[in-house]
């Protein structure tokens, strides 16, 4: 069974709109990812939260706000849609720790397309 | 800055054959090296790590040694199997950035033909 939940596995989007996806993770790590997957680009780092709390921002845009409302919930919500958005978002964990020696821990992914 | 480059985008082998996965990685500092596995429909997953240098990783037939005069972490692996086809990415991890933030390389696909 996986461990780390991602929802939903595909979306499609109206340019414009808002989406949410979820993560849930039953690793019990205290820190949680998310990464960006666009299309002919390595993954992307985006944002880490330890003990809910955001550690690390690498978006530039404030239309992707992670949210986490408990300790093994990290989901992203993107709002004002954009087609440059089309990607595949994947939700990682780890035990919480200094630096980035720990090993991180993938979902499946959430694939995302804007029209 | 820190940043990973792989060459060769896709590799085919025919079963048995020996598998080499070039990896050059550029930082300041002492980075731990990995390389992840991304299977079709799934998240990539560890498939070996190196938090010293000079030292040698190995996982399943797989080997990569932290190279830091060279500033290389080649894959490699003396037979390769049909199972093995997969996307490959050689990662740095620097002890300096944010929890979490991983440099990913380009990735390069195994095709393996039975």
């Amino acid at each position: 069974d996986p461990k780390i939940i991602q929802k939903p596995k595909y979306l499609v989007a109206v340019t414009g709109s808002e989406k949410i996806l979820i993560c849930e993770q039953y690793l019990g790590h205290n820190a949680m990812y998310w990464y960006r997957q666009s299309a002919k680009k390595p993954l992307e780092f985006m944002f880490s939260y330890s003990y809910q709390k955001l550690m690390d921002n690498q978006t530039a845009s404030s239309r992707f706000q992670p949210q986490s409302s408990k300790k093994n919930h990290l989901d992203l919500q993107i709002t004002a849609l954009k087609p440059d958005d089309s990607a595949t978002y994947f939700c990682a964990s780890s035990q919480s720790g200094t630096g980035t020696g720990n090993t991180l821990y993938f979902g499946e992914g959430s694939r995302l397309i804007v029209v | 800055g820190n940043s990973v480059t792989q060459m060769q985008g896709q590799v085919t082998l025919s079963e048995e054959e020996f598998l080499f996965i070039n990896c050059t990685y550029s930082t300041t500092g002492y980075p731990t090296l990995f390389w992840y596995v991304q299977y079709p429909g799934e998240g990539p997953q560890l498939l070996l790590k190196v938090t010293t240098a000079n030292n040698k990783g190995s996982s399943r037939g797989f080997e990569a040694t932290y190279d830091k005069g060279t500033t290389s972490f080649h894959l490699q692996k003396a037979s390769v199997q049909e199972s093995d086809s997969a996307v490959y990415y050689c990662v740095l991890g620097h002890r300096g950035s944010a929890l979490g933030r991983l440099h990913f390389g380009a990735g390069t696909q195994l095709i393996v033909i039975p």
